[in-house]
This record gives C-alpha cells, sequence and structure tokens, in this order.
C-alpha cells in the first residue's frame, strides 16, 4: 500500500455517459499526476497538479477530459461522451516536494480500470 | 527525450539471478536511471533508482557503466513473487518542472517453479 486511494478501483459504463475517478494521494505531497495505461503498454502521461494548479496537460487529454485538484487535496478526473477507446487504467501518482533535485520518486495509486461498453 | 529499449519478456526459474538490461544511447548529463516495477492491476513501483556505476538497496542493485548508455537492473534469487512488469526510465523534466515519467513497454518476468 503506497497511501494513495483510487476510487471506484472498476467501472462498467456505455458508450455515451459520462465517468467521474476519484484520487486521494499522499496527504504531504503537493504533486499530483494522472496517467492512463492500455494493455500491454506502460502509463501514458496525462495532467499535472502542483497543489491547487494544472501546470500541464498531455496532448492526449482530450476536450472530453477534464481533471480538478480543488484545495490541492484530492483529485477528480472526468470523461465526457465515453467512447470505446477510452478503455484503460486510469492511474494517479503523488510526489513530494524535493527541491534542487532532478529526479522523481513517484507513489502510484491502484488504478481505475474503465470499461466502455 | 531520452529513449529506453529493453527485452519485451524474460523467464527464470525461482531462486536464480535475474539481470535486466536498458539502452538509453541519448541520456542527458543531468538524467538519472529509475527503474520501476508493476504487478497486475495495480500501479506501478519505484524499485531503485541511480546516475553511475552501481546502487544496491533492500530489494535489486542497478549497474549503470561509465558511458551510462545503459544500465542493468539485478534481483537477486528471485522468487515467484518477482513476476511482473518492471520498467526502465530515464529522468524527465518538461519545461513546467512536472517530472512526467515516460514509460516504454516494459519487460515482463515471469518466474517459473
Amino acid at each position: 500500500d503506497t497511501g494513495v486511494s483510487q476510487d471506484p478501483r472498476h467501472k462498467i459504463t456505455k458508450r455515451g455517459q459520462n465517468v467521474t475517478f476519484r484520487c486521494d494521494p499522499i496527504s504531504e505531497h503537493n504533486r499530483l499526476y494522472w496517467y492512463r495505461q492500455t494493455l500491454g503498454q506502460g502509463p501514458e502521461f496525462l495532467t499535472y497538479f502542483q497543489n491547487e494548479a494544472q501546470l500541464e496537460k498531455s496532448r492526449l487529454l482530450s476536450d472530453r477530459f477534464s481533471a480538478e485538484r480543488p484545495k490541492g487535496s484530492f483529485s477528480t478526473l472526468e470523461i465526457q461522451r465515453t467512447e470505446q477507446g477510452d478503455s484503460a487504467m486510469y492511474l494517479c501518482a503523488c510526489r513530494g516536494t524535493e527541491e534542487g533535485t532532478v529526479t522523481d520518486t513517484q507513489y502510484f495509486g491502484p488504478g481505475t480500470r474503465l470499461t466502455v461498453l | 527525450l531520452a529513449k529506453t529499449t529493453q527485452p519485451i519478456s524474460m523467464d527464470s526459474y525461482e531462486g536464480q539471478e535475474v539481470n535486466i538490461t536498458c539502452s538509453h544511447n541519448n541520456i542527458a548529463t543531468n538524467d538519472y536511471i529509475t527503474w520501476y516495477q508493476q504487478f497486475p492491476s495495480q500501479g506501478p513501483r519505484f524499485i531503485i533508482q541511480g546516475y553511475k556505476t552501481k546502487v544496491t538497496n533492500e530489494v535489486a542493485s542497478l549497474f549503470i557503466p561509465a558511458d551510462r548508455k545503459s544500465s542493468t537492473l539485478s534481483l537477486p534469487r528471485v522468487s515467484l513473487s518477482d513476476t511482473a512488469v518492471y520498467y526502465c526510465l530515464v529522468g524527465t523534466r518538461s519545461g513546467a518542472g512536472s517530472y512526467q515519467l515516460t514509460f516504454g513497454k516494459g519487460t515482463k518476468l515471469s518466474v517459473i517453479p
């Protein structure tokens, strides 16, 4: 257990429906990431928050995707009008402040597996 | 971004030492080398990180030659529970300083009884 929780662990939805996932990071970690992982592939970066500010988005994050991190604590990832191609594992990760280093150790949650029918 | 190349899969018997090599020919001066482990239906887990020479912790050793164009993750005396996908990553820094991780496909290690 890394201390990062995600809810739900599994979500099955029909195409066209909206879904929302939640991530609760390690409380003192101010940096939060969302990744997407499809079968047989490594995780792909989606977006990054530092505290409540969303500082970076990947091109993978289409306009149907939106992420928030109100108050700089938990984060939500919403997908609107889901498509079958959205089926994947959505992973949340967090990282504490390590100023002056170029290393990066991220702590991942167990992920939310989305299946779009 | 430094690209990494590692074997797609490896098999090993229990109790053997496993070495997984990763190539990263265009690694930058400030890049670190990091390995993550991922079990099915779980998120990746940090194993070890290094810059040069050798690093050892309670889980694994990481060997990095002087030119840093490759690295080798060494797992001593593997057990069935070491069956997982192992990812080699080279430090990535975006313009916004997000330190996003760039994963390849990893090496699927299967430990056989």
